[in-house]
């Protein structure tokens, strides 16, 4: 069964340094996502991607953050200059069409 | 955001037995309505979606049932087994617009379902 994938599964980082996020979508699939759920929250929207632009972003998605897919492939979620409060699960999903969404493992990204 | 809440934390319930989750929305276009299972340090995994055109939907031992009046969804699992011991989340998403999907999915807060053998 076709699976969305993430790496790294774990990253620590220090308060200010750049950090990217990786997903390979599920193949032939055209709308990407990212979430997030810091823990003991709710999971929680932050950008949808579709034909190589943002469709929609939340106000979570700020300066610091960026999405691209540079290679047609993979999918990516940067954060410029972390935060301690960017400490979080984050949510790779991607859908052929949107009553089916799948998430990937995440990543946890913990900034110290 | 309040605008999809599970109200029960937790659910305990015997093997064989049925389990029902339930979640209320408040903002009524919400479009689809998704439930999904999630384990500890994994991904939620998608078990079964509802159009809001519906008012049920079936798969194998999982039933969503929509009543858009009352803004209230409920999973129903039957039978359950200890396996389906896991966090369910009811999420929804807004209608897209011009042909593409807005899937911005807005999850509740989640309930853990405990199966007891």
């Amino acid at each position: 069964e076709p699976e969305v994938t993430q790496t790294p599964s774990h990253q620590v980082t220090q308060m200010g340094q750049e950090v990217i996020l990786r997903c390979v979508p599920i193949s032939n699939h055209l709308y990407f996502y990212w979430y997030r759920q810091i823990l003991g929250q709710k999971v929680e929207f932050l950008v949808s991607f579709y034909n190589n632009e943002i469709s929609e972003k939340s106000e979570i998605f700020d300066d610091q953050f960026s999405v691209e897919r540079p290679d047609g492939s993979n999918f990516t979620l940067k954060i410029r200059s972390t935060k301690l409060e960017d400490s979080a699960m984050y949510f790779c999903a991607t859908d052929g069409k949107k009553e089916t969404q799948y998430f990937g493992p995440g990543t946890r990204l913990l900034v110290l | 955001d309040q605008q999809v809440k599970q109200n029960s934390p937790s659910l305990s319930v015997q093997e064989g037995r049925i389990s029902i989750l339930n979640c209320d929305y408040t903002n009524s276009m919400f479009d689809y309505f998704l439930w999904y299972k999630k384990y500890p340090a994994e991904g939620p995994t998608f078990l079964i979606s509802i159009s809001s055109i519906k008012d049920k939907n079936e798969d194998g031992r999982f039933t969503v049932f929509l009543n858009k009046s009352a803004k209230h969804l409920s999973l129903h699992i039957v039978p359950s087994q200890p396996g389906d011991s896991a966090v369910y989340f009811c999420a929804a998403s807004p209608p897209g617009a011009g042909g593409t999907s807005y899937g911005k999915l807005t999850f509740g807060q989640g309930t853990i379902l405990t199966v007891h053998p």
